[in-house]
């Protein structure tokens, strides 16, 4: 079966850096989104990873490994407003995206 | 810019009613899914749409059927609400094609079956 592993909750503090994993197996790979939702609210897109490597995005990085089925969100600089799920996807050989269950980031002053 | 907009963005229901999610897209998006979140779990794609006049099944369909008569609106039904459908349902588009990989969502609608 296809299968998406985030943490489900962190906790981090303003200021600091935090860094969510994801691991996945699915049946063939097309890229691998991360999205941001806070409570009661939409996901918004936040990076795309097709190929190896780090992608930055100001205080946003996303890495991903394909050998490894394997990406990280990266969030430098906390601010309070950061405080939200994070939501992993991968688009699978049938351009169909998987999602992970979310990992909930907690910001404390 | 209005985007993606869903109605209603509540509704509670009796076990056996029936009801109609409208999805409003002004992108001019050929692709359009409805997905529905639950607690602990991923988003779950119902049915999606790649064009108007087309539908097709997703993970979860049954219990929910989609039409597309419009391009720019995609309408989820519940023939005979049942309580495993209180979820949160959103409704998502791109403008399709193999590199258009990003989704835009609508605020989402909280749907309750009593």
């Amino acid at each position: 079966g296809q299968n998406i592993d985030q943490p489900t909750e962190m906790t981090a503090t303003e200021g600091a850096i935090v860094q969510i994993n994801c691991t996945y197996q699915t049946s063939g790979f097309n890229g691998l989104f991360w999205y941001q939702q806070h409570a009661g609210e939409a996901p918004t897109f936040l990076s795309y990873n097709v190929l190896d490597g780090l992608e930055e995005k100001g205080r946003f990085s996303s890495f991903l490994s394909r050998s490894k089925g394997y990406s990280y969100l990266l969030l430098k600089e906390l601010q309070m407003k950061d405080s939200a799920s994070y939501l992993c996807a991968v688009r699978d050989s049938n351009y169909q995206l998987i999602w992970g269950a979310g990992t909930k980031l907690i910001i404390k002053p | 810019n209005a985007g993606v907009t869903q109605t209603p963005k509540f509704r509670v229901l009796k076990t056996g009613q029936s009801m109609t999610l409208l999805c409003a897209q002004d992108m001019n998006h050929e692709y359009m899914y409805w997905y529905r979140q639950d607690p602990g779990m991923g988003l779950r794609l119902i049915h999606y749409s790649v064009g108007e006049g087309t539908t097709a099944k997703g993970e979860v369909p049954d219990g929910y059927n989609v039409s597309r008569l419009k391009k720019q609106n995609f309408l989820l039904g519940l023939e005979s609400a049942a309580p495993s459908q209180t979820s949160v349902y959103f409704c998502a588009s791109n403008p399709g094609g193999i590199e258009s990989g990003e989704l835009f969502f609508g605020e989402g609608s909280r749907l309750t079956v009593l």
